[in-house]
Order: C-alpha cells, then sequence, then structure tokens
C-alpha cells in the first residue's frame, strides 16, 4: 500500500537558524497536504499543493511539490520558538480517497 | 459553529470492553476520517467515509468499527478492546476530499 516517510523524524535549532522538512511517497500523489501539531493539540492544515513543482509560500514558510509527484518539502526560514511542534506531510495516491500521514518531523527551537 | 467534536476526551478500558467514540462535525463536511496516533508513528488512518452510507477501510480498520448514517455524525466502535489500542484517536472532516482537514481535539484511550 501507499506509504509516506519523512526525514528527518527530529530536528533540533537555534532561534533564527533555518529548518527543512523532507517528505517522500512510494506512489505518485494526486496532491500533498501539510498540518503543523503543536505538542498536546491535533493537527491542523497548513497548506495543499497539487500541480507538479508548485510552490507556494506563507510568510516565513515555502513548500514545494516535486515534478514527480512523488516529493515535497517544507521549509522554514529564521525558525522562531512559534514554530515549535511537528510538521507532517500527507498524501492522496492516483484514485484513492484514503489521506496517508507521513511519519512526522518534530521541531525543537532553542531561543 | 463547533467545528469537529470528540467524545470523551479520556477514556480507560479494561481488556474485552467495548465502546464508542463519538464525532460529530457541524460544518456540512462530506468526507470523514479517523486517525489513531501513536509516538513514533504519526497519524494512521483507520476508516474513513466519503458521504452518509459510504464507509471504507484505511491502513488499521482491524478491531474497529464505523458507521455514517448520517452527514454529522461518524462514530467509531471499538468491538473488544485490546491494550495494543492504546493511543490517541482523532477525528477530522473535510468538505471536499481535496481540501484540508479539520480535526477534533482528540480521544486519549489506555486499555489496561
Amino acid at each position: 500500500g501507499q506509504q509516506v516517510m519523512q526525514i528527518p523524524q527530529y530536528q533540533h535549532v537555534q532561534e533564527g537558524e533555518d529548518f527543512t522538512t523532507y517528505c517522500n511517497s512510494s506512489t505518485t500523489l494526486s496532491n500533498i497536504q501539510w498540518y503543523k501539531q503543536r505538542p498536546g493539540g491535533h493537527p491542523v492544515f497548513l497548506i495543499q499543493l497539487v500541480k507538479s513543482g508548485e510552490v507556494k509560500k506563507q510568510k516565513r514558510l515555502t513548500f514545494q511539490f516535486g515534478e514527480a509527484k512523488k516529493n515535497s518539502s517544507l521549509h522554514i526560514t529564521a525558525t522562531q520558538t512559534t514554530d515549535v511542534g511537528t510538521y507532517f506531510c500527507a498524501g492522496k495516491g492516483g484514485a484513492t480517497n484514503k489521506l496517508i500521514f507521513g511519519t512526522g518531523t518534530l521541531l525543537a527551537v532553542q531561543p | 459553529n463547533a467545528g469537529v467534536t470528540q467524545t470523551p476526551k479520556f477514556q480507560v478500558l479494561k481488556t474485552g470492553q467495548s465502546m464508542t467514540l463519538q464525532c460529530a462535525q457541524d460544518m456540512n463536511h462530506e468526507y470523514m476520517s479517523w486517525y489513531r496516533q501513536d509516538p513514533g508513528m504519526g497519524l494512521r488512518l483507520i476508516h474513513y467515509s466519503v458521504g452518509a452510507g459510504i464507509t471504507d477501510q484505511g491502513e488499521v480498520p482491524n478491531g474497529y468499527n464505523v458507521s455514517r448514517s448520517t452527514t454529522e455524525d461518524f462514530p467509531l466502535r471499538l468491538l473488544s478492546a485490546a491494550p495494543s489500542q492504546t493511543s490517541v484517536y482523532f477525528c477530522a472532516s473535510s468538505l471536499q476530499g481535496a481540501l484540508g482537514y479539520t480535526f477534533g481535539s482528540g480521544t486519549r484511550l489506555t486499555v489496561v
């Protein structure tokens, strides 16, 4: 079945440093979504990418969808303590309606 | 507009007991899903529904049943609880399958 992996599992940065998490799917995706989960909270939808090679920005966050629609990345510029949490990618493969989540990347930011 | 409401927030069960986790949304969303979250394993899809009367299995459906008699409600039934079902359960909904999901605040279940 469809599998979605993320690397790294954990990243510790100093405040102000950049951060990137990578998402790789075993199958071609129809779209990719990104979520953020604060410690003790629930996942919150950030953005969706649909087109091959698509790039979207939200303030300091940049999201990319790979040309082959099998990988994606999230880059945060100049991290802040408010960026702390686990970032998940999630995708749907082909005609399925199943939204499969990646394993997540836990970001810790030291002030 | 309450969004996605899950009850209860916490539950302790004995092995072999059954129970139903409730999920309701008031946004007229067609798509609803149940996920479980375990440390280091991300969110795994249990069951999902694309509309009233339609349900399908996710990645880890064994030991769980669902039904979708109305657009608003999507209960998850544990038939005979096992310690391996100790987890945090999230219900989520989406207006359409191609849009982002809104998650409930979760149910923390412990099976002893």
